[in-house]
């Protein structure tokens, strides 16, 4: 069974760092994508960041660009989002997913809530 | 980027009716790659329907998804209590793939 467990979330000032860590069972971790997505409070899904199967290639949403990186460890079946300067409007819920390529994303974490205050 | 729009935002309907919920798309979406999901609260979404139109294992046949190009439909033929919840159509055609912004169906 696929099971994808977030943890990492808090809350955290402005300009405050944050690491987030999904651990991954179930599947080959390191033929699969993976990536991010998060989810403010009533509001819709936002794809974050992902990072292909064998981690050469990461992608960025323009939101984030230049302060979250994405990164992962196949000793440890795990995937990482390193998140910098954080800003209010990076409040919300994170989600790892399993990245299918060009499919849907089928599995998903429980979420790990990150809220950025003073 | 594609932005995707979903209407209603809000489908206030009754148990047994039947629900259609709009997707459409700011550019036509190739392979007509969109999904669709639906999330409980404090839960994942979870998917239902991918390709458009193909039911996603173990996703009862009340759920229906249809359209091409820029416009797409999940149609759910007779609303079961649990039906009341939220959905997001996704597109995953052209990079970065993006969501809309939901519906809410509930209870009227």
């Amino acid at each position: 069974e696929v099971q994808l467990v977030e943890s990492g979330g808090g809350l955290v000032k402005p300009g405050g760092s944050l690491r987030l860590s999904c651990a991954a069972s179930g599947f080959t971790f390191s033929s699969y994508s993976m990536a991010w997505v998060r989810q403010a409070a009533g509001k819709g899904l936002e794809w974050v960041s992902s990072i292909s199967s064998r981690g050469s290639s990461t992608y960025y949403a323009e939101s984030v660009r230049g302060r979250f990186t994405i990164s992962r460890d196949y000793a440890k079946n795990s995937l990482y989002l390193q998140m910098n300067g954080l800003r209010a409007e990076d409040t919300a819920m994170y989600f790892c997913v399993r990245d299918e390529g060009r499919f849907p994303y089928l599995y998903w974490g429980q979420g790990t809530l990150v809220t950025v205050s003073s | 980027e594609i932005v995707l729009t979903q209407s209603p935002g809000t489908l206030s309907l009754s148990p047994g009716e039947r629900a259609t919920l709009s997707c459409r798309a700011s550019q036509s979406i190739s392979g007509n790659s969109l999904g669709w999901y639906q999330q409980k609260p404090g839960q994942a979404p979870r998917l239902l329907i991918y390709g458009a139109s193909t039911r996603a294992t173990g996703i009862p046949d009340r759920f229906s998804g249809g359209g091409s190009g820029t416009d797409f439909t999940l149609t759910i033929s007779r609303l079961e209590p649990e039906d009341f919840v939220l959905y997001y159509c996704q597109q995953y055609g052209s990079s970065p793939w993006t969501f809309g912004q939901g519906t809410k169906v509930e209870v009227k």
